[in-house]
């Protein structure tokens, strides 16, 4: 069984630029998490998705930070524009009912703004 | 979600038992203990979790005090990929799927 897909692996762009974070869930998991961790910290959540609707995104800066979950599957994360100290490792989880809940990551996205 | 407390870091000697403490006096009746590891550069991993009684798989042991403040994570004989950071985290299990909140962890380091 495949895990959890996230694209692009690295990404390094200026400030105040935008950029896009993919992922790919676990077949089957109608739960998905975006989460974000600083260096020397535990990952915090932004996000968590119960198939296509949004329902905990009080983390999220949403003055800048999107996300979307189309169809109930795959998920973009999107920064716009970028901040110095948006410089982390953004993490996405997926998890189901099914499965007692336990959450599964993504080897993450390492975002570096210069 | 009830708070934990861990060491920051630990070494362990290769082929022996690893066992990682944690405290976590505030827990709730209806909460679980969760552990997760995230080796250097990857996603966190899901090892172990219990409620009251001792748990085993075939990763690790799970050994939850009598009262439930504490439990330790055992590696029975540590290899050097188990070197990484380990959270011990407490949460609702039973229809919940919220989030999980990470502590700092424990760095274990397993030397050759």
């Amino acid at each position: 069984e495949a895990g959890v897909v996230q694209s692009p692996r690295y990404k390094i762009i200026e400030k105040k630029q935008p950029v896009a974070f993919w992922c790919n869930p676990i077949s089957g998991h109608n739960t998905l998490y975006w989460y974000r961790q600083n260096l020397g910290q535990g990952p915090e959540l932004l996000i968590r998705y119960e198939n296509e609707e949004a329902v905990d995104d009080s983390q999220l800066p949403k003055d800048r930070f999107s996300a979307e979950r189309l169809k109930g599957v795959d998920s973009t994360l999107k920064i716009q524009p970028a901040e110095l100290g948006d410089s982390a490792v953004y993490l996405c989880a997926s998890s189901s009912r099914d499965g007692g809940y336990e959450q599964y990551f993504g080897p993450g996205t390492r975002l570096t703004v210069t | 979600d009830a708070k934990t407390t861990q060491p920051p870091s630990m070494d362990c000697a290769e082929g022996r038992a690893a066992n990682l403490p944690c405290n976590h006096s505030t827990i709730s009746g209806n909460e679980y203990v969760y552990w997760y590891r995230q080796i250097h550069s990857q996603g966190p991993q899901y090892i172990i979790h219990g409620l009251k009684n001792n748990e085993t798989n075939e990763m690790a042991s799970l050994i939850i005090t009598e009262d439930r403040k504490s439990s330790t994570l055992i590696l029975p004989h540590a290899t050097l990929r188990d070197t990484a950071v380990y959270y011990c985290i407490v949460r609702i299990k039973s229809g919940s799927a919220r989030q999980l909140t990470f502590g700092s962890g424990t760095q274990l380091t397993v030397l050759p």
